[in-house]
Order: structure tokens, then C-alpha cells, then sequence
């Protein structure tokens, strides 16, 4: 089975922290990506990554950056929280497939709540 | 941007009632993929489609990649109280590695 492991379920932080979310994929996946799910919006794509070192903005990628050092390694920073980032953060991954239509496996999310 | 339309939002069933929900959109997708979501938990991945018209089954729920491929739903038969959760469709996009995600379907079973 895919493990897509994200390294906190609950974080608290405030308003002008750096804070660094982490996610790890034991499946050799080439893509990873990071969402934000808000109630009524679904979910949205903030970034991507199909390789190591190689990323692309998502929907939403104002006050976010990653990065991805390694390949089973995807992290989402936020370089000067703000309230308006409190949300449930989702990491996924997928193998690269040739049509690249293969399934993306989340994580468990992390809550992030900015006070 | 493009937008995927699903419904119902929500949804009350009585135990043992089959449920259905879709989802439709302007775009051409590639793939579809159904999920479900329990409260506090990441997506799981319930059905994967591929092709056009494609129906397949996992135990008691079907879904079926709408001819069109603009189209999906998904059909749960015989619910039970386990069933509870969200239920989010999800398309790629032909040609990149971006799923556009449906607002959800909220399903409660009435025991």
C-alpha cells in the first residue's frame, strides 16, 4: 500500500512565523503535491513537484514556497504566517505515468491553525 | 479557472437505499478518480477511471467515466452506517499532472 506521511496532524503557529510542513512518500513516486482544503472551496492545488529540485505553482501559490531535496521529500513553507493560511493542508503523490493519468494517495492532512 | 460541479451537496439516507452522485464539467478530463473522506483524515481512493464510458466496480460501490468525458458519477448500493463520510470526485486535465477537485458530497445514513 501507498504511505503518504505527513509529520504533524495538528500545528498551532503565529501570525509572522516561518513554518515548514513536511511530507514523505515511501512509493518511489516522482509527483508530490501540496492542497489546502477550506469548507466550500474543495480542494486546491497550491504546488507541484514531478521531480527532484523541479517544482510548479499550483491555484494558489501566493505566501507559500517548497521544496523538494529529495524524492520522497516534499515540503510546503510559509514564509510569514498569516490567518488567513489557517487551514487543513493535504500532501499526495503519484507515480509518472506515460498519459500521466495516474492516481494521486493523500496524507492525513495537517490542521494548521495561525492565532 | 475550470470547475467541476457535484452533487448533491449533501445528502440524508435511510440504511440499505442506494445513493448516487455526480459529478459534470465544462472540460475534457483524462481520468476520474472518486474519493472518500472521514472527518479529521486524508482523502482515500475509492475507484480509478481511465476511458471513456469505462464502468467499474469496488464491492458495493460503481462509477462510471461518462461518454462525453466531461461527466462521472458514482453509485453506492445497499448503504450502511459506515458509508458516512465525504465523497470528492476528481479530474485531470488532459495533458498535465493537475486534478481538478469537486466541492464534496456530504453523506449521512440514518441507521
Amino acid at each position: 500500500d501507498v504511505k503518504v506521511t505527513q509529520s504533524s496532524r495538528y500545528l498551532v503557529k503565529r501570525t509572522g512565523e516561518k513554518v515548514f510542513l513536511e511530507c514523505v512518500q515511501d512509493m518511489d513516486h516522482e509527483n508530490m503535491f501540496w492542497y489546502r482544503q477550506d469548507p466550500g472551496l474543495g480542494l486546491r492545488l497550491i504546488y507541484f513537484s514531478y521531480d527532484v529540485k523541479m517544482k510548479e505553482k499550483g491555484d494558489i501559490p501566493e505566501g507559500y514556497s517548497v521544496s523538494r531535496e529529495k524524492k520522497e521529500r516534499f515540503s510546503l513553507i510559509l514564509e510569514s504566517a498569516s490567518t488567513n493560511q489557517t487551514s487543513m493542508y493535504l500532501c499526495a503523490s503519484s507515480l509518472l505515468g506515460g498519459t500521466g493519468n495516474q492516481p494521486q494517495h493523500f496524507g492525513d492532512g495537517t490542521r494548521l491553525s495561525i492565532l | 479557472g475550470q470547475q467541476l460541479n457535484q452533487s448533491p451537496q449533501s445528502m440524508f439516507i435511510q440504511e440499505g437505499e442506494d445513493v448516487s452522485m455526480n459529478c459534470t464539467s465544462s472540460s475534457i478530463f483524462n481520468t476520474w478518480l472518486w474519493y472518500k473522506q472521514d472527518p479529521g483524515e486524508g482523502p482515500v481512493l475509492l475507484i480509478a477511471l481511465y476511458k471513456a464510458g469505462e464502468l467499474t466496480s469496488n464491492g458495493r460501490l460503481t462509477a462510471q467515466f461518462g461518454i462525453t468525458r466531461k461527466d462521472s458519477f458514482l453509485n453506492i448500493s445497499a448503504s450502511i452506517p459506515s458509508d458516512v463520510g465525504i465523497y470528492f470526485c476528481a479530474g485531470q486535465l488532459s495533458g498535465t499532472y493537475k486534478y481538478i477537485f469537486g466541492t464534496g458530497t456530504r453523506l449521512k445514513v440514518l441507521a
